[in-house]
């Protein structure tokens, strides 16, 4: 089984598409982030939400938004999208209420803008 | 605000041992994360340390030295699985700050 579920798993879209990547978990996490990757710049930190009603943007949000719409999930949106949006995307989750807030990660959204 | 600095790579043979450094420079630190991530996949958790000192996992110890702001990961006796990208993250006390992982140290294991 797996915690923290992306979908899709890997997607191919145009220039100027808006696209949605979701998120969900089963840990019963609070708090919930969207991070990307890119080959020598490590995970860099688009949103994150530590609660149902809390949005917060992180170092990246432009061209980006996100909605909370459970405590379950968290979507990401690609308003238009570009191809220097291509990128693996990750969704990870935390519990404030653990003394250390570990982050779990989904596997993963692969992401090729044409 | 925080820096991190890790090597951009490192390679050792199978079998050995390896040192991977972590500095960090941040406001508030409670404790420091190291993650594992092979290519392609997702961060996992490796280890969390808040006191001083080495904490031995296995393989794995991890060492942090809260005074010098330095952490480091030891591997030993590599094995071919441990090629991977290995992030630091200090983690802020307070809850309302996001973990900031450095960039990572690609790690590659060679026969």
């Amino acid at each position: 089984d797996a915690d923290v579920t992306q979908t899709p798993r890997n997607r191919i879209t145009k220039t100027g598409k808006r696209i949605m990547l979701e998120c969900s978990q089963t840990k019963g996490h609070d708090r919930m982030y969207w991070y990307r990757q890119d080959p020598g710049l490590g995970l860099r930190l688009i949103y994150y939400s530590f609660d149902v009603k809390d949005i917060n943007k992180g170092e990246i949000s432009d061209g980006y938004s996100v909605s909370r719409q459970a405590q379950a999930k968290f979507s990401l949106s690609l308003e238009s999208a570009i191809p220097n949006q291509t990128a693996l995307y990750f969704c990870a989750t935390s519990d404030l209420r653990t003394r250390q807030e570990t982050q779990y990660f989904g596997p993963g959204t692969r992401l090729l803008v044409l | 605000g925080q820096n991190i600095d890790q090597p951009t790579e490192m390679t050792a043979t199978e079998g050995a041992i390896v040192q991977i450094n972590c500095t960090y420079q941040t406001s508030g630190f409670n404790g420091l994360f190291w993650y594992q991530q092979h290519a392609g996949e997702a961060p996992t958790f490796l280890s969390y340390n808040v006191l001083d000192g080495l904490e031995e996992k296995g393989r794995f110890s991890s060492f942090l030295s809260r005074s010098k702001g330095y952490s480091y990961l030891l591997l030993k006796e590599l094995q071919m699985k441990d090629s991977a990208s290995y992030l630091c993250a200090p983690y802020a006390a307070g809850g309302n700050t996001p973990l900031v992982f450095g960039k990572g140290t690609r790690l590659s294991v060679i026969a």
